[in-house]
Formats: structure tokens, C-alpha cells, sequence
């Protein structure tokens, strides 16, 4: 299985609601990671796992919350969002933290924030 | 620091013509370089990646790179384009030694017509 699987697939929220991204991986990797992807952009790390461990955290807003309950899933807790949080939520994984490692990304949650 | 520069933001080929995406890197140390490709409302997928091992890199889809540090260059070619290539492709940079931070280019959208 060399899959990422990301739910939900859209997701609309208003600005005081709470909601979860999941994402999913079977392939033993042991880093994972989230990027938000604005439109005609690339992709911006927010947020690397490393066994389970918060190893990066680029700056985001705490209205942002990660979560890793274990090697497999990798959770993005909402609350508060802006507007201008709406954007692709890309999910990745990786073997480990090597450079040369190569990251497999999920599809992607596209979130609406009214 | 490292940085990847895609020179031209759009463009378009015609169906069985040859495919140039170009990338120049800039990176204090030997770098890990990667091309992946976007279609649209999807993740990323990995096309290749060079890792030092060979300069000339092949990829899925009839896709090849060619590593030069002489120009500090990672272009993208394929040979023949066909309908099904077109998306947007991501020049991206990891150093060795770090953690798996892709830094991405700003991206290139391939239009193929008729």
C-alpha cells in the first residue's frame, strides 16, 4: 500500500466552528508532515512528525493544532479559522527525515473557511 | 539557505513535442533535488529525484533530469508530449544532512495542445 489517504475531501467551516483533517498512511513511514497550498502557489510547510514527536513547526497560528496518536495517522485540529485559511490541506509521509527521502503526498483536503 | 528558481511560470507545447521545464538550484551544500507533478485538485506525485547516484535522472512517464552542478541546473524533459501531461510540475530542494524540508519552486504550468 502506497497510499496517503486524507478525509474529509472538501470541507466548509465558519469562522467559530472546530473541526479535524485526518490523514492516514500503511507504509511504515515514521515522518509525516502538513502543507497548506494556496491557489496558482506550492506547497508551504506548516508542520513535520518525526516517531510520533512534533520535529518542526513553521511558525503557524495556534488556531492550528496538530496531533499525532500514532505512526499511522496524523490529525490538523481547526479553530478559529480566517478566511484567508481557506486553501488545499496537503498531508505527506516519508521513510524518515533523511534530505533524499522521498515524501508521498495525500490528495488533500480543499477547506472553505466562511 | 537553499532555493529553487523555476524559470517560466506557463508553458505550452504542442502534442508530441519536446518537453523543457527548467530549474536552477541554489544550495550551499550538495543538495537532494526533486520534480514532482500536480494535476489538478490532486496531491503531489513524484516524477524523480536526484540523490547524487547518477546525473541523469529517469522518472515515471518518460520523464528525465539531468543534474548539472556546473550550472547548478536540474531541467525537466520529456522527449514527446502527449495530452495527459498537462498539469503543473514543482522543482523542489533538500540538503543532506537535514531534516526532509522540501523547499518547492514557484512552479510551472505545462499546457499541451493539439
Amino acid at each position: 500500500d502506497t497510499e496517503v489517504t486524507q478525509t474529509p475531501k472538501h470541507l466548509v467551516m465558519g469562522m467559530t466552528n472546530k473541526k479535524s483533517l485526518k490523514c492516514e498512511q500503511h507504509m511504515g513511514h515514521r515522518a509525516m508532515y502538513w502543507y497548506k497550498q494556496k491557489a496558482k502557489k506550492p506547497p508551504e510547510l506548516m508542520f513535520v512528525y518525526s516517531y510520533e514527536k512534533l520535529s518542526i513547526n513553521e511558525s503557524v497560528p495556534s488556531r492550528f493544532s496538530p496531533e499525532c496518536p500514532n505512526s499511522s495517522l496524523l490529525n490538523l485540529h481547526l479553530h478559529a479559522l480566517q478566511p484567508e485559511d481557506s486553501a488545499l490541506y496537503l498531508c505527506a509521509s516519508s521513510q524518515g527525515l533523511a534530505g533524499g527521502d522521498e515524501q508521498f503526498f495525500g490528495p488533500g483536503t480543499r477547506l472553505t473557511v466562511l | 539557505a537553499q532555493s529553487v528558481t523555476q524559470l517560466g511560470s506557463h508553458v505550452s507545447v504542442s502534442e508530441g513535442a519536446l518537453v523543457l521545464l527548467r530549474c536552477n538550484y541554489s544550495s550551499s551544500v550538495p543538495p537532494y533535488l526533486f520534480w514532482y507533478v500536480q494535476y489538478p485538485n490532486q496531491g503531489l506525485q513524484l516524477l524523480l529525484k536526484y540523490t547524487s547516484a547518477a546525473t541523469l535522472v529517469k522518472g515515471i512517464n518518460g520523464f528525465e533530469a539531468e543534474f548539472k552542478k556546473s550550472e547548478t541546473s536540474f531541467h525537466l524533459t520529456k522527449p514527446s508530449a502527449h495530452m495527459s501531461d498537462a498539469a503543473e510540475y514543482f522543482c523542489a530542494v533538500s540538503l543532506t544532512g537535514t531534516a526532509s524540508k522540501l523547499t518547492f519552486g514557484t512552479g510551472t504550468r505545462l499546457q499541451v495542445t493539439l
